[in-house]
């Protein structure tokens, strides 16, 4: 299994220009997870999902879409990119709901917006 | 009530020595308290986790030790060594909510 997926590794967009982050996992989950991680913040949930075509907002959901189409793909999109954005951007997925079920992170999506 | 407090934000400790990181929490009706190692570059992964019916859990030479009364927990790093030099995370959450609250992360080095 390679688990949770995400594309790109890194990424620089300028102010105004859009973007779709990847995200990929291979483990049959239900619920997936996007994050924002910034320096001294802690992780942030921006959208999760609890299966397909099932979508809901977390704590900063502002600026970002999500989709998922299927169980495996959860892509995030960035519309109107601003420096705000600017943060290390983690999937996640769990086999059930969190509270005990472990979540499996990606290795992370760098973005810089300038 | 939502947050989840960490500290310290960094910690510099010998080979050999012991490493505590301490949390706290507001929410009494949080049940699950997990803890995430972050290494530079990777996603965090689990590392160890408890629920408050028990005061202390060990997975070798990790431990979580859980005040409930006082609403605390805690990690500790027996016989830290160089590859235990990570970003740690404490985490609390409900049973059957899709939620975590994320502590603000301690950066641990342990100098060779």
């Amino acid at each position: 299994n390679a688990g949770v997926t995400q594309t790109p590794k890194f990424r620089i967009l300028k102010i105004g220009q859009s973007m779709t982050l990847q995200c990929t996992q291979d483990m049959n989950h239900n619920y997936m997870y996007w994050y924002r991680q910034d320096p001294g913040m802690g992780l942030k949930l921006i959208y999760y999902s609890v299966g397909a075509g099932i979508t809901d907002k977390g704590e900063v959901p502002n600026g970002y879409n999500v989709s998922r189409s299927t169980t495996e793909d959860f892509p995030l999109r960035l519309e109107l990119a601003a420096p705000s954005q600017t943060s290390v951007y983690f999937c996640a997925s769990s086999l059930t709901r969190g509270g005990g079920n472990e979540q499996y992170f990606g290795p992370g999506t760098r973005l810089t917006v300038t | 009530q939502q947050q989840v407090k960490q500290s310290p934000q960094s910690l510099i400790v010998q080979k050999g020595g012991i490493s505590i990181i301490n949390c706290a929490y507001e929410n009494t009706a949080f049940d699950y308290f997990p803890w995430y190692q972050q290494f530079p570059g990777k996603g965090p992964a689990l590392l160890i986790a408890i629920r408050p019916d028990v005061s202390e859990k060990k997975e070798g030479r990790f431990t979580i030790s859980f005040n409930k009364s006082a609403k605390q927990f805690s990690l500790h790093i027996m016989d830290s060594q160089p590859g235990d030099s990570a970003t740690y995370f404490c985490a609390a959450s409900m049973m059957g909510t899709y939620k975590y609250i994320f502590g603000t992360g301690t950066r641990l080095k342990v100098l060779a």
